[in-house]
């Protein structure tokens, strides 16, 4: 998973703190996912960014989180106000966007782990 | 709403013995159908995109095929170092997002 840079890798907060979870896409990517997987479920498409927009937020809690991707620096995936259910592995993927890349696959990171106490 | 369903959930195979696993997917319209690799505490790594009925990808000892409403990843001759959860994603034609299986388990034994 060389390329996509995740940050922190393992976060601890305590219920009502605020988690920020950092990425990094690959050189030469300007498109942005985040994904959430929860124990014992699968991979699940949370929002989808290019630089300083916001494409699908779709798969977003309304309360709560959300995600920006600036147009220097990495992408932030902010969770306000963090609650038991939150704890989960948090995953960014990147790609090389759209056009002639359209079928371009999603390469991951390593994710950060989120734990709530 | 997409659909993808992975089986078996978990397989225990002796290095050497080969097997297949199952994705079976219900998508409006396939822009393509994934699949990665994940190993414990890591991201899924990507292994192979197919994106029409019959196609058929091959990497090492892994080869996936796609029919219009499956696909298989056969494992042939698994080693110890195949022991991973394989998942399976598709992408519909209008959208951006993966959808993902739960994945399936596989345990090789030396």
């Amino acid at each position: 998973n060389a390329g996509v840079m995740q940050n922190p890798r393992h976060l601890v907060r305590r219920r009502g703190q605020e988690a920020r979870l950092r990425c990094s896409p690959m050189k030469g990517h300007s498109h942005v996912y985040w994904y959430r997987q929860l124990p014992e479920e699968g991979l699940k498409f949370m929002v989808y960014l290019q630089k300083e927009n916001i494409i699908d937020e779709s798969g977003m809690p309304k309360e709560r989180f959300s995600a920006e991707f600036p147009k220097e620096g990495p992408s932030i995936l902010r969770i306000q106000q963090v609650v038991r259910g939150d704890s989960a592995a948090y995953f960014c993927a990147s790609s090389p966007g759209t056009g002639p890349y359209s079928n371009q696959p999603q390469h991951f990171g390593d994710g950060t782990r989120l734990s709530i106490l | 709403e997409d659909q993808v369903t992975q089986s078996p959930e978990a397989l225990r195979l002796q290095e050497g013995e080969s097997s297949s696993l199952n994705c079976s997917y219900t998508v409006s319209g396939l822009r393509g159908l994934f699949w990665y690799r994940q190993d414990p505490g890591k991201g899924p790594e990507f292994l192979f995109t197919l994106y029409s009925a019959g196609e058929e990808k091959e990497k090492e000892r892994l080869k996936a095929t796609l029919t219009k409403k499956e696909s298989f990843l056969h494992i042939t001759a698994p080693k110890p170092e195949d022991s991973a959860t394989y998942l399976c994603a598709v992408r519909a034609s209008n959208d951006y997002k993966l959808s993902f299986g739960a994945g399936t388990t596989v345990t090789v034994r030396a």
